[in-house]
């Protein structure tokens, strides 16, 4: 079974850094690009980061500079670190699978975790 | 970046009754075209990708339909568990982009 379970969300002050994890089981990790989506509390959906299985990585432009993605295949984990964070990172995150299809790399998030709320207090 | 229109972005009905979605991109994205399912407090669930596929256990009241930057999807008869936020999404190319949801409420 795929399995997707975030941690590290927690309340921190603007300007200060979190690390985030997503443990992926019931797959073979090293094959599949992964994301990081949030949803900041009763907003929709946002794109943050995404990192292929070659380690490949894409930032939306509102964290670019300031969130790194980064994957640990002998682990089975995915990462976010991020840095100088501000009120409006907060939300919850989540971890997902990117499963392609057709000729793209990303194609579509098929399995998501749970979540993992970063409170950013100013 | 290519945006994401969703329309609308509320509706009220009731079950059994018929709905469509729709989603527009801002240029076209051929079929890289995902929709997904949210309840509240849960992760989004995938129910179409490539625009018209359905993915595995996803009932088939759910249809998709469309190419280049206009896209439906469709509830053939809204069930009681189908009251949910919907959302596209493009994976043509990065940065990837959701539309900003429509709420289907109970009439």
């Amino acid at each position: 079974e795929v399995q997707m379970l975030e941690s590290g969300g927690d309340l921190v002050q603007s300007g200060g850094s979190l690390r985030l994890s997503c443990a992926a089981s019931g797959f073979t990790f090293s094959n599949y690009a992964m994301s990081w989506v949030r949803q900041a509390p009763g907003k929709g959906l946002e794109w943050v980061s995404a990192i292929r299985g070659s380690g490949g990585t894409f930032y939306a432009d509102s964290v670019k500079g300031r969130f790194t993605i980064s994957r640990d295949s002998s682990k089975n984990t995915l990462y976010l670190q991020m840095n100088n964070l501000r009120a409006e990172d907060t939300a919850v995150y989540y971890c997902a699978r990117a499963s392609p299809y057709g000729s793209g790399w990303y194609g579509s998030n098929d399995y998501w975790g749970q979540g993992t709320l970063v409170t950013v207090s100013s | 970046d290519i945006q994401m229109t969703q329309s609308p972005s509320s509706l009220s009905a009731s079950v059994g009754d018929r709905v469509t979605i729709t989603c527009r991109a801002s240029q076209s994205i051929t079929t890289y075209l995902n929709w997904y399912q949210q309840k509240p407090g849960k992760a989004p669930k995938l129910l179409i990708y490539a625009a018209s596929s359905f993915q595995s256990g996803v009932p088939s009241r759910f249809s998709g339909s469309g190419s280049g930057t206009d896209f439906t999807l469709t509830i053939s008869s809204l069930q009681p568990e189908d009251f949910a936020t919907y959302y596209c999404q493009q994976s043509s190319s990065t940065p990837i982009t959701f539309g900003q949801g429509t709420r289907l409420e109970i009439k």
